[in-house]
């Protein structure tokens, strides 16, 4: 059963743009939330965290944006650059373990 | 910092054939995590350890599988005997305890491509 879901497994948005990456989890318990990217051939690097006493966290052009009610959060980029090409990752953690989602490949055309 | 090592990068290997994967963690960290990334499943915990001492082993998928951190600096995943459903890539990943080894950032190595024939 996956408690993080990521359902889109791949997005295309030309450079300049937003792109948004969703994330859905199950489970109430969860109270903080990361975001990983990953490049092929690599491991995952840390991207942007939050915290479920926040419902905004930004970083450059990076936001994530949590809804508790709805238990949905979401990555913004704004713009998005070709380097940004890579799949990303959601996590989220209730202490006891990190749980991450499938995945969202995105790619950032010229 | 060389950050998280693993090795070997890539293994091929025959069904019932024992495969040990290797990681070394940032030096400092003390806390190493071993992950397992399918398509189907995602990025998986298998096991992590605090201070060389395992705290939570429920992801280990059955008894084939089992790890160990001998000192700060190195630890291995061993599979044995290995299965085609096995194949996968395994992350190890290290971090700094604060509070809670799940609200710091976990710096992963490049990973190991595990294909079982």
């Amino acid at each position: 059963d996956q408690q993080v879901k990521q359902n889109s497994p791949s997005l295309s948005v030309q450079e300049g743009r937003i792109s948004i990456l969703n994330c859905d989890y199950t489970n109430s318990m969860f109270d903080y939330f990361l975001w990983y990217k990953k490049y092929p051939a690599e491991g995952p690097t840390f991207l942007i965290s939050i915290s479920s006493i926040k419902d905004k966290n930004e970083d450059g052009r990076f936001t994530v944006f949590l809804n508790k009610s709805a238990k949905h959060l979401s990555l913004h980029i704004v713009p998005s650059q070709p380097g940004d090409s890579a799949v990303y990752f959601c996590a989220a953690s209730g202490g006891s373990k990190l749980t991450f989602g499938t995945g969202t490949r995105l790619q950032v055309t010229l | 910092d060389a950050g998280v090592i693993q090795s070997p990068r890539h293994e091929v290997t025959e069904m019932g054939q024992e495969v040990t994967l290797r990681c070394k963690p940032i030096s400092g960290h003390n806390s190493l995590f071993w992950y397992r990334q399918t398509m189907m499943r995602g990025l998986e915990l298998l096991i992590y350890f605090n201070n060389n001492v395992p705290i939570d082993d429920s992801g280990m998928p059955e008894d084939r599988f089992s790890a160990k951190m001998p000192n700060a600096s190195f630890s291995t995943l061993k599979i044995q005997p290995s299965e085609p459903r096995d194949s996968a890539v395994y992350f190890c990943a290290s971090s700094l305890y604060a509070g809670g080894p799940f609200r710091n950032e976990q710096f992963f190595g490049p990973g190991t491509r595990l294909t079982v024939l």
